[in-house]
């Protein structure tokens, strides 16, 4: 079973700034079933990358991804603050299918 | 537009049942990968089933033998029947299209509680 774990916990930084997180696998993850999500209060989340570095439509170039095996980062290279949210990594191919990562909380402020 | 627009929460008591839908509208949810993610509140995201696109379905561990995942291909509309509901299933659900999940629904609250 492939568990994800997710650094770190919360980032606080300011705006203009770049933003690094971090999701590790407990064994390897194939580069293609490798997705980020971005949630924000009260709303659903939202697809940012998948394939590990593939962003969807519409996401803005700031948000960057990559890593491949175990190691994969989310990189939001100049913050805004309307990118203040909870970032979420997901698994998408092996048992049990779709495991997410505990998350991390971006404070942009 | 594509959208999912998910219906069906509410209050139940342990050991209930309840069937929460998910209406599909842009897009034809046969043949589609489609799933139900939870979280309860304060929590992290938990997915909870999948239905590929052959109708084949899985299940999280924890829901497994009392959740049941389908589609009804007429109505464009994705399904989730929940039996014997514990408090620890309290959360809102959403669905999801694809793998990986793009888009979502808004999500639907399900308490369980007396």
């Amino acid at each position: 079973e492939i568990v994800l774990t997710q650094s770190p916990g919360t980032l606080s930084l300011s705006p203009g700034e770049r933003a690094t997180l971090s999701c590790r696998a407990s064994q390897s993850v194939s580069s293609s079933n490798l997705a980020w999500y971005q949630q924000k209060p009260g709303q659903a989340p939202r697809l940012l990358i998948y394939g590990a570095s593939s962003r969807a439509t519409g996401i803005p170039a700031r948000f960057s991804g990559g890593g491949s095996g175990t190691d994969f980062t989310l990189t939001i290279s100049r913050l805004e603050p309307e990118d203040s949210a909870v970032y979420y990594c997901q698994q998408y191919g092996a048992s049990p299918l779709g495991t997410f990562g505990p998350g991390t909380k971006v404070d942009v402020k | 537009e594509v959208q999912l627009v998910e219906s069906g929460g509410g209050l139940v008591q342990p050991g209930g049942s309840l069937r929460l839908s998910c209406a599909a509208s842009g897009f034809t949810v046969s043949g589609k990968y489609m799933s139900w993610v939870r979280q309860a509140s304060g929590k992290g995201l938990e997915w909870v089933s999948i239905i590929y696109s052959d109708d084949s379905t899985y299940y999280a561990d924890s829901v497994k033998g009392r959740f049941t995942i389908s589609r009804d291909n007429s109505k464009n509309t994705l399904f989730l029947q929940m039996n014997s509901l514990r408090a620890e299933d309290t959360a809102v659900y959403y669905c999801a299209s694809n793998f990986p999940f793009d888009p979502w629904g808004q999500g639907a609250l399900v308490t369980v509680s007396s």
